[in-house]
């Protein structure tokens, strides 16, 4: 099975802010890899899709990258409506997983 | 607009059974693969189980094989969730959530397994 790893496992920001959020898997997974942003109370949205595909809809300040083992999530200029939890997933094999997940909270 | 709504949540002693369903619309449902994911409360989110769009292909996660059950009626725009054998570490909200992608998911239902 494939274990995401996620880093940091929280962060404080202040609006305006550039952040990043990286993602390490297990195994190589090629870029299928998902980002997630999850508001207390909500079900978790989808941002990115294969590693770098902003999901229609998603405002540009949000960015993925990478392939294989290691990915990023950037946050170019956070707005108070960013502060939340984040999970990347891979999608590459079964069982789906996801990282244990970072907060992001304001400073 | 594409809606997901889970309904058949609720309080139900360890051992018990418990049927979830997932209502689809705004979309042609027999058209997607499907999953479920929970989430236990204050903890991260957990892959339970997915389908594909004419039910030929399942998985489950190791910690729900051999006591839950996915399945699908294309007919009826509908996801399901048989759930036997709970456990209280089974407590979460469950959610369904469209494609591989999960691009989209419904508000969720909570299922909680307590004596």
């Amino acid at each position: 099975d494939i274990q995401m790893t996620q880093s940091p496992s929280s962060v404080s920001a202040s609006v305006g802010d550039r952040v990043t959020i990286t993602c390490q898997a297990s195994q190589g997974i090629s870029s299928w890899l998902a980002w997630y942003q999850q508001k207390p109370g909500k079900a978790p949205k989808l941002l990115i899709y294969a590693a770098s595909s902003l999901q229609s809809g998603v405002p540009s300040r949000f960015s993925g990258s990478g392939s294989g083992t290691d990915f990023t999530l950037t946050i170019s200029s956070l707005q108070p409506e960013d502060f939340a939890t984040y999970y990347c997933q891979q999608a590459n094999s079964f069982p789906y997983s996801f990282g244990q997940g970072t907060k992001l909270e304001i400073k | 607009e594409v809606q997901l709504v889970e309904s058949g949540g609720g309080l139900v002693q360890p051992g018990g059974s418990l049927r979830l369903s997932c209502a689809a619309s705004g979309f042609t449902f027999s058209s997607y693969s499907m999953n479920w994911v929970r989430q236990a409360p204050g903890k991260g989110l957990e892959w339970v189980s997915y389908i594909s769009s004419s039910s030929s292909t399942i998985y489950y996660a190791d910690s729900v094989k051999g006591r839950f059950t996915i399945s699908r009626d294309n007919a009826k725009n509908s996801l399901y969730l048989q759930m036997n054998s709970l456990r209280a570490e089974d407590t979460a909200v469950y959610y369904c959530a469209r494609n591989s992608l999960f691009d989209y998911w419904g508000q969720g239902t909570l299922v909680t397994v307590s004596s």
